[in-house]
């Protein structure tokens, strides 16, 4: 079974700064990816970034980048340029399978961290 | 805009009685998933259909709840004699999925917030 584990339940940061979330992961999968979804209050979840555990290469999207540590099964997520409209619970999630089929039908998340942004 | 859609956003019920909510997925997107998140908690996968085939349920799903998706379109999830423990938001979310690296992503709709009172 897989387990991911955010272990900042709350997080804040100044408008304009660098904030990292944390997320490790626990899996025997050699295959899987790794997300980073956002969800502000009262609005529906997007996908933030991905990351494909066969590719060494860390994803970047705009502001927010990985890191990601496949030996330590770590994978964090660093926005820069923090803006207000961050502010929103953050998910790391788990799904195995890698590169198509398989069983990648079920993500498993961890229990978020809430991101707050200050002006 | 096409993104995934639920309804209803939100749906206050007595407790014992039955509900029904309705994902429409993306068009193209073959998979559909339900989750269930509760408060201050991650999405908990309930179930899964590849096309109308449901595939996966999960133990957190007990025989009250029942999910289709006749002609692997738009889903439905009925939860019969609600309990208070059914209060949650209900996620739907598809994705499609197959042999292309570029699929396996799953986009999310708004999600159906159910009150059992």
């Amino acid at each position: 079974a897989q387990t991911v584990t955010q272990s900042q339940p709350e997080m804040s940061v100044q408008e304009a700064e660098t904030v990292t979330l944390s997320c490790t992961y626990d899996t025997s999968e050699s295959n899987y990816y790794l997300f980073w979804y956002k969800q502000p209050p009262s609005r529906q979840m997007i996908l933030v970034i991905r990351q494909e555990a066969y590719k060494q290469q860390n994803a970047t999207e705009n502001r927010f980048s990985v890191n990601f540590q496949k030996a330590a099964k770590s994978f964090s997520l660093k926005i820069s340029d923090s803006q207000l409209g961050d502010t929103a619970m953050y998910f790391c999630a788990f799904i195995p399978g890698g590169i198509g089929g398989g069983s990648n039908y079920k993500l498993t998340f961890g229990k978020g961290t809430l991101l707050t942004v200050n002006p | 805009d096409t993104g995934v859609s639920q309804n209803p956003r939100h749906k206050i019920t007595k407790r014992g009685q039955n509900v029904t909510f309705r994902c429409d997925p993306i068009s193209e997107h073959n998979r559909l998933y339900w989750y269930r998140q509760t408060l201050g908690q991650g999405p908990e996968f309930l179930t899964y259909f590849q096309n109308e085939a449901q595939l996966e349920k999960s133990r957190l799903l007990s025989d009250r709840f029942s999910a289709e998706r006749p002609k692997g379109s738009f889903s439905t999830l009925e939860i019969q004699r609600t309990e208070q423990g059914d209060s949650a938001m209900y996620l739907c979310a598809s994705s499609s999925g197959g042999l292309l690296r570029n699929t396996d992503t799953q986009y999310f709709g708004p999600g159906t917030r159910l009150t059992v009172l």
